[in-house]
């Protein structure tokens, strides 16, 4: 299975901040790296798709980048919503992995 | 507004089974691929599985943990997958999410489909203990 880890593991930031999160692979996924926000009892929102496709509806101020092993995730100028749990998913080969998770908080 | 609901979760004893459930609506069902993930208590997500739309032969693909025991299937007529579970084990206890799965082709992948997940439901939760 492809082994998938984020740094950091949490991440205290204020309002207007911009944050960096990082996504390793265990081997080459080529762009295949999905980003997600999830807040606790809702549902898993798709940020980022194809490592740096922003998906419909989400404000610009989210941008992915990077392909083969290394992959980042960058929110410019952070909002209130923003704090939440971020994962990266890689949909390469199944079975499909996640990161362990990046829990974004307010300092 | 495009949604997925999840029902059918619950209190079950280990060794017994359940039939999880997630609606479609606005959107056309039929269209898409379906997955199922879970979330243990405390932890990451994880996938379970995946059906397939009609026109990809409603393929189906499991996580190790849950293959020959769980099974995923649609009824694109009602709008609604169904993940049956047997055999529980405390370890499937978790909040399960079915989601959505869109695709793109793009040339630098395998087979040319890229399959993403834009739309989840909130979940439904399944503790599996005696």
């Amino acid at each position: 299975d492809i082994q998938m880890t984020q740094s950091p593991s949490s991440l205290s930031a204020s309002q207007g901040d911009r944050v960096i999160i990082t996504c390793r692979a265990s081997q080459s996924i080529s762009k295949s790296l999905n980003w997600y926000r999830h807040k606790p009892g809702g549902a898993p929102e798709l940020l980022i798709y194809a490592a740096s496709t922003l998906q419909s509806g989400v404000q610009s101020r989210v941008s992915g980048s990077g392909s083969g092993t290394e992959f980042t995730l960058t929110i410019s100028s952070l909002q209130p919503e923003d704090f939440a749990t971020y994962y990266c998913q890689q949909s390469y080969i199944t079975p499909y992995t996640f990161g362990q998770g990046t829990k974004l908080e307010i300092k | 507004e495009v949604q997925l609901v999840e029902s059918g979760g619950g209190l079950i004893q280990p060794g017994r089974s359940l039939r999880l459930s997630c609606a479609g609506s606005g959107f056309f069902f039929g269209d898409d691929g379906l997955s199922w993930f879970r979330q243990p208590p405390g932890k990451g997500l994880e996938w379970v599985g995946y059906i397939r739309a009609k026109a990809f032969g409603e393929a189906t693909n499991y996580a190790a943990s849950v293959k020959d025991r769980f099974i995923i299937s649609r009824d694109d007529s009602k709008g609604i997958a169904h993940l049956q579970m047997n055999s529980l084990k405390t370890e499937d206890t978790g909040v399960y999410f079915c989601t959505r799965d869109r695709i793109r082709y793009f040339d630098w992948i395998p087979g040319g489909y890229y399959y993403y997940m834009d739309v989840w439901g909130k979940g439904t939760t399944v503790i599996v203990s005696s």
